[in-house]
């Protein structure tokens, strides 16, 4: 397996535009996770899904982070309008529902 | 809310030396705690610790948890420049794959 695969990589976007964020997790794992990592508050987990349903989304900074999992492959996470504090590195984690998570390379957001 | 702190935020040390990270935590519901290291993209899972005074190793790196005094520490001997890295601590609670909370981090650089 290729492990947990984000795109794009590195993302550059003018604040108001919006900003979608693909995921596709581990073959067979049931949990899939969405993290923001910045130097000020460190790696913050936002939501998480079990079985492609949102379980807990308390972590979500505002209405304008939505995120969705149609599929046990596929899952985005979309900022709409994007703003310069929403600049970060966004990481996907999935899991068997052990918490030790497989994480994604992370997409490079910023938002200038 | 859960808390996860992390020591020293950063350290820097010759190659050789051996080096203690640490990580405390007040949680609720306490199932586990983990150690991940980071250089330059994703998180790679090193450890789980669920039970007091049991060590964990793998290799130079060990780790130990203690559940009363709500504390882990990571060691690293004989430190390589291969070591550098950040080192991330996080803890499970509540029930299920509830996704981590982690710390912000160790960022620990190995001189030649």
């Amino acid at each position: 397996d290729a492990g947990v695969i984000q795109s794009p990589r590195h993302e550059v976007t003018e604040m108001g535009q919006e900003v979608t964020l693909r995921c596709k997790p581990i073959s067979g794992h049931d949990y899939l996770f969405w993290y923001r990592q910045t130097m000020m508050r460190g790696l913050e987990l936002l939501i998480y899904f079990n079985n492609n349903v949102p379980i807990d989304d308390s972590g979500m900074p505002e209405d304008r982070f939505s995120a969705k999992m149609p599929n046990a492959s596929f899952s985005t996470l979309k900022i709409q309008p994007s703003e310069p504090r929403d600049s970060a590195v966004y990481f996907c984690a999935s899991s068997q529902g052990d918490p030790e998570a497989f994480f994604g390379q992370g997409t490079r957001l910023t938002v200038v | 809310e859960d808390k996860v702190v992390q020591s020293p935020l950063s350290l820097v040390v010759h190659e050789g030396d051996t080096v203690t990270l640490n990580c405390s935590y007040e949680v609720t519901n306490f199932r586990s705690l983990l150690w991940y290291k980071q250089e330059k993209k994703a998180p790679t899972f090193l450890f789980m610790l669920t039970s007091s005074g049991i060590e964990k190793k793998s290799g130079r790196l060990s780790s130990i948890l203690d559940k009363k005094e709500l504390f882990s520490i990571l060691n690293i001997t004989a430190t390589q420049t291969g070591d550098s890295a950040v080192y991330l601590c996080a803890v499970e609670s509540g029930g299920g794959a509830d996704g981590l909370t982690f710390g912000k981090g160790t960022h620990l650089i190995i001189q030649p």
